[in-house]
């Protein structure tokens, strides 16, 4: 089977720097993905990451290390609105869809 | 701007009846999902479908079938709703390039169950 782990919550003020870190175990892994919800609405896609390495969008880049099965999203120069529901989800080439995490919910304070 | 649409946004309904929670997407994806996700929660999948005719059940069972005629059209349907059936409903569909599977969010739908 497949399982991830991230943190339940986060807090953090506004300006500052977040990580959120997530640990999985798939087999056939083949790329992990990060989704951000806001309270009331729908996921939306954040990033993708197939190899080791940090992407950057923005203010938002995510890393990877495939042989430590691990990746985590980091969040610069926060702003209230980022305060939000962050799912990464693991996709595998054998189920062809996507196993998301539980879900970190980050708060960000004035 | 993902185009997948949700119907109804909301529904309030009594006990015993049956509901059908539309899904379409206008984007041509062949794989569809619906989740399941309780206010500040998890998200659960209980239905996917790689494309028409094609339709499996998800991680977490579910009394709700789903069935797939369309590539666009992805219905999900509950034969008599409980009180336990009250969450939020959302449908996605999903594609791949290089490897990499995005899935694109409905707005989703707020069932009450009474």
């Amino acid at each position: 089977g497949q399982s991830l782990e991230q943190p339940s919550e986060v807090t953090a003020v506004e300006g500052a720097i977040v990580q959120i870190n997530c640990t999985y175990q798939t087999s056939g892994f083949y790329g992990l993905s990060w989704y951000q919800q806001h309270d009331g609405g729908a996921p939306t896609f954040l990033s993708y990451n197939a190899l080791d390495g940090l992407e950057e969008t923005g203010r938002f880049s995510s890393f990877l290390s495939r042989s430590d099965s691990y990746g985590y999203l980091l969040l610069q120069e926060l702003q209230m609105k980022d305060s939000a529901s962050y799912f990464c989800a693991v996709s595998n080439t054998n189920a062809g869809k996507s196993t998301f995490g539980d879900g970190t919910t980050l708060t960000v304070k004035p | 701007e993902a185009d997948i649409y949700q119907t109804p946004r909301y529904l309030v309904i009594g006990t015993g009846k049956k509901i059908t929670l539309e899904c379409s997407q206008t984007m041509g994806h062949d794989k569809m999902y619906w989740y399941q996700q309780d206010p500040g929660m998890e998200l659960h999948l209980i239905h996917y479908s790689y494309g028409v005719n094609s339709t499996e059940k998800g991680d977490l069972s579910s009394e709700s079938t789903v069935s797939r005629i369309r590539t666009e059209h992805f219905p999900l349907t509950l034969e008599s709703a409980r009180p336990s059936h009250t969450s939020q409903y959302l449908c996605a569909s999903s594609e791949s390039r290089r490897g990499q599977e995005t899935q694109y969010f409905g707005p989703g739908t707020r069932l009450l169950v009474l």
